[in-house]
């Protein structure tokens, strides 16, 4: 159990372009989905919390009319990069809680590539 | 700020050994922390969760220990595996202003188990 899945596992796209990414927790009920980034050689970074039918909370420094979040069901979360420039390139996760309790699922993310 | 050091960003280990790795925090009191596993080009995989009034954890040859005081945790493998060779992750809980309850990372260690 616990299984999360994300869509696409890998993205090419043009600078200026918009980019969806799909969050999703298989086979269980996700209370709060959050999004993470990974530059190489780098660790994991929180971009934001999304909790459902709720507005995310962004960290500081993440630009949230830039990195659109979406968390519409109890299974699914959306994290859509628009005007994408080169530097957002980056390896995109997303992690999944149930409810009442603390750890977290992640997917296997997502690679994006602005060219 | 919080801070999180991994003792090393890589470690090599003979087949059949135990591998340490540490996780040393400051400026910080995590309710708990976790353990994760992470191949190249995938997400973090859950390993083990320890809360701060607990000394020890174990799952099958993996065992975790937190000590509050000295702010570290230590992560064990025994009797290793060349299947065991992946970067291990060490994560806090964040409790930002936002209310948002993420992780925050380390950089990790790479292990190598050497057959």
């Amino acid at each position: 159990g616990a299984v999360v899945s994300q869509h696409p596992s890998w993205v090419i796209c043009k600078s200026g372009t918009s980019v969806k990414i799909e969050c999703r927790s298989l086979d269980f009920q996700a209370t709060t989905m959050f999004w993470y980034r990974q530059f190489p050689k780098q660790s994991l970074m929180l971009m934001a919390t999304s909790n459902e039918g709720s507005k995310a909370t962004y960290e500081q420094g993440v630009e949230k009319d830039k990195f659109l979040i979406n968390h519409a069901s109890l299974t699914l979360s959306t994290l859509t990069v628009t005007s994408a420039h080169p530097e957002d390139s980056s390896f995109y996760i997303c992690s999944a809680r149930r409810g009442g309790r603390d750890e977290q699922y992640f997917g296997p993310g997502t690679r994006l590539t602005v060219t | 700020s919080q801070k999180i050091e991994q003792n090393s960003e890589a470690l090599n280990i003979q087949e059949g050994k135990t591998a340490t790795l540490t996780c040393n925090y400051t400026n910080y009191s995590p309710a708990y922390l976790q353990w994760y596993r992470q191949d190249p080009g995938r997400g973090p995989v859950f390993l083990l969760l320890i809360r701060e009034n607990e000394k020890e954890k174990r799952k099958e040859r993996l065992k975790v220990t937190f000590d509050t005081t000295l702010k570290q945790s230590l992560f064990h493998i025994t009797a290793s595996q060349p299947a065991d060779s992946a970067t291990y992750l060490c994560a806090l809980d964040i409790k930002s202003g936002g209310g948002a309850d993420g992780l925050t990372f380390g950089k990790g260690t790479h292990l190598i188990i050497q057959p």
